[in-house]
Order: C-alpha cells, then sequence, then structure tokens
C-alpha cells in the first residue's frame, strides 16, 4: 500500500521568514494534495497537483511536485500568523479516488 | 455552492454504547462520500467511502459501520463503542474522481 512521509513532523519558524514542508512517498504519485487543518477543525483544501514539475501557488504559499522523486514539497514566503496549523499531505491511491495522507506537519509561528 | 455539514460537532460516550454519526451534502448530486478518523498524534485514516445510494466500501475492519440510505447522507454507527474508537472524526466529498472538500468534524471520546 502507498505511504506518505511528512518531513518535518513540526516546525517553529519566526514570523515573516520562509520555511518548506516536504512529503515523500513510497510508490508513484497519480496526484498529490495538499490540506490546511486548524486543530479541532475540518481540512481546508490548499492546492492539487497532478503532473511531473507542475508548481502551483495559492497565496504565499507554493507547491511543486517532482514525479521521478515521488515528492512533493510545500513553501510558504514570508510566514504570517494565519499560516499556523497542521499541514497534510494526500495522495490518489493508485487512482481509486481514494486518498492517503501524510501524518502531518505541525507548523507554528512566533511573532 | 456546495456545503457538508456534520453533528454532533461533539461527543462523549460511554464504553458500550451505540454511535450515529451523520454527514450531510448540499448543492451537488451523487457525491462520492467519504469518512476518515484522525486519532490523536496520528495522520487520517480511511474508514469507509460511498459512491453511491446503498454502495459502501470499508478500508479496515473494524467496530464501526457506515450507511447511506440517500444521495447526499453519509451514516457512521456503532454498536458497542470500544475506547479505541475515540478520535476525530471527518466525512469528505467529492465529484467522482475530483478534489475532496472536508466537513467540520466530530470529535468523540468514549470513557
Amino acid at each position: 500500500s502507498q505511504e506518505l512521509e511528512q518531513s518535518p513532523q513540526s516546525l517553529i519558524v519566526q514570523e515573516g521568514k520562509n520555511l518548506t514542508i516536504n512529503c515523500t512517498s513510497s510508490k508513484t504519485l497519480y496526484g498529490l494534495y495538499w490540506y490546511k487543518q486548524k486543530y479541532g477543525e475540518g481540512l481546508i483544501f490548499l492546492m492539487m497537483l497532478q503532473k511531473g514539475g507542475e508548481e502551483k501557488s495559492h497565496e504565499k504559499i507554493t507547491a511543486k511536485l517532482d514525479e521521478k522523486k515521488q515528492q512533493s514539497s510545500l513553501h510558504i514566503t514570508a510566514s504570517q500568523p494565519s499560516h499556523a496549523g497542521i499541514y497534510l499531505c494526500g495522495a490518489d491511491s493508485q487512482g481509486a479516488q481514494k486518498l492517503v495522507f501524510g501524518q502531518g506537519t505541525r507548523l507554528t509561528i512566533n511573532p | 455552492s456546495q456545503t457538508i455539514h456534520q453533528w454532533p460537532a461533539t461527543l462523549v460516550q460511554p464504553v458500550g454504547s451505540p454511535l450515529s454519526l451523520e454527514c450531510t451534502v448540499e448543492g451537488t448530486s451523487n457525491p462520492n462520500l467519504y469518512w476518515y478518523r484522525q486519532a490523536a498524534g496520528r495522520g487520517l485514516q480511511l474508514l469507509f467511502y460511498s459512491v453511491g445510494i446503498g454502495q459502501i466500501s470499508s478500508e479496515v475492519p473494524q467496530n464501526l459501520s457506515a450507511s447511506r440510505p440517500q444521495d447526499r447522507q453519509f451514516i457512521l454507527s456503532s454498536k458497542k463503542l470500544l475506547l479505541s474508537d475515540s478520535g476525530f472524526y471527518l466525512c469528505a466529498w467529492a465529484a467522482g474522481g475530483e478534489t475532496q472538500y472536508f466537513g467540520p468534524g466530530t470529535r468523540l471520546l468514549v470513557l
């Protein structure tokens, strides 16, 4: 079965700094989703990547997909307190309309 | 626009009691519906998914069951709760194989 590993598991950065979260798959990626979750709340969809080399942006968040490395990265520029939360990557498991998720990266932004 | 609802928001139940969590979607027809569980410190685990009324696929053998009595209604049930059933339960919908959108979640504590 496909597994996703996120790194780091937690991250504390000072407001205004840049940061990167990685998501590595054990198998070929057919589609990679990034979500954000505030504690105790549902997941908010950020963006979806489907093609190798694809890059998408949502406000100050940019995600890239490296198909050969079976990896995606999420980059936040000039972090703000509103970026704090848990970031989860999810992958379409063998194109079966089912998602498997990484364990999440907890992001804390210090003022 | 589409909206997804879950209730209750929070539930505290004794071991051995029954469970019924409800999820409803508005603004779309024939969605794929999903139940996930998020245990403390762990990622999301897919429990059940449904591609149509009465069609339920179980991903993980366990103490829970799911039903879809109407097109936009998805119910998660248990006859007798276990301590290990505690967690955060999330419902999601998708239009076919497209992006999954999540509800606000139900926090279940089994004592």
